[in-house]
């Protein structure tokens, strides 16, 4: 099962708005709504931000939003604030039975 | 509040074997699926295996199948990772993640296992 793709590296500057993809395949990000979303701060554990495509969890801000479009999925952050700097990952069930993670992207708040 | 403790981690040489344990707290430990996750230094997230509230379901990714075998003991509220042959490559910190939602809810604060000679 090969890994999700995400973009490396992006940035923006505090109150802008910016969008992680992820792109899988018809076996994964495509077939299903399964589609999560991770934030990990330097030396912390991943927090969940989106669960099912589009999901919040209770106490995640509304300014975290999913999206998906065939097998491509889209974690957009609007109204950049300094805490949202971290590492961000998608992740998605399988049609092995499985649960698969994107390489992860790095988000810098200039 | 939802607790996970990994434990069990340490340096261990190559082919050998290691125990992980996850006591998990704060929530009804036999109404949820399990998850290990791991990181090796500096990279990613990688799912290891996941397993259903009664065991009946049991998934691995192919980079241990065959050499991992998760279990859980919902009477001692634990979750478990048997790992043989170790490699270098499984170096890495060790998560237990509570699922939930679909995905993984509730996270440990992991623990390392170094596998080299």
């Amino acid at each position: 099962q090969s890994a999700l793709t995400q973009p490396a590296s992006v940035s923006g500057s505090p109150g802008q708005s910016i969008t992680i993809s992820c792109t899988g395949t018809s076996s994964d990000v495509g077939g299903y709504n399964y589609v999560s979303w991770y934030q990990q701060h330097p030396g912390k554990a991943p927090k969940l931000m989106i669960y099912e495509v589009s999901n919040r969890p209770s106490g995640v801000p509304d300014r975290f939003s999913g999206s998906k479009s065939g097998n491509t999925a889209s974690l957009t952050i609007s109204g950049l604030q300094a805490e949202d700097e971290a590492d961000y990952y998608c992740s998605s069930y399988t049609s092995s039975s499985n649960v698969v993670f994107g390489g992860g992207t790095k988000l810098t708040v200039l | 509040e939802v607790q996970l403790v990994e434990s069990g981690g340490g340096l261990v040489q190559p082919g050998r074997s290691l125990r992980l344990s996850c006591a998990a707290s704060g929530f009804t430990f036999d109404d949820y699926a399990m998850h290990w996750v791991r990181q090796a230094p500096g990279k990613g997230l990688e799912w290891v295996s996941g397993i259903s509230w009664n065991s009946g379901s049991i998934g691995y990714a192919d980079s241990v199948k065959g050499r991992f075998t998760i279990s859980r003991d919902n009477a001692k509220n634990s979750l478990y990772l048997q790992m043989n042959s170790l490699r270098a490559e499984d170096t890495a910190l060790y998560y237990c993640a509570k699922a939930g939602d679909t995905a993984m809810a509730a996270w440990g604060q992991g623990t390392l296992v170094t596998v080299s000679s």
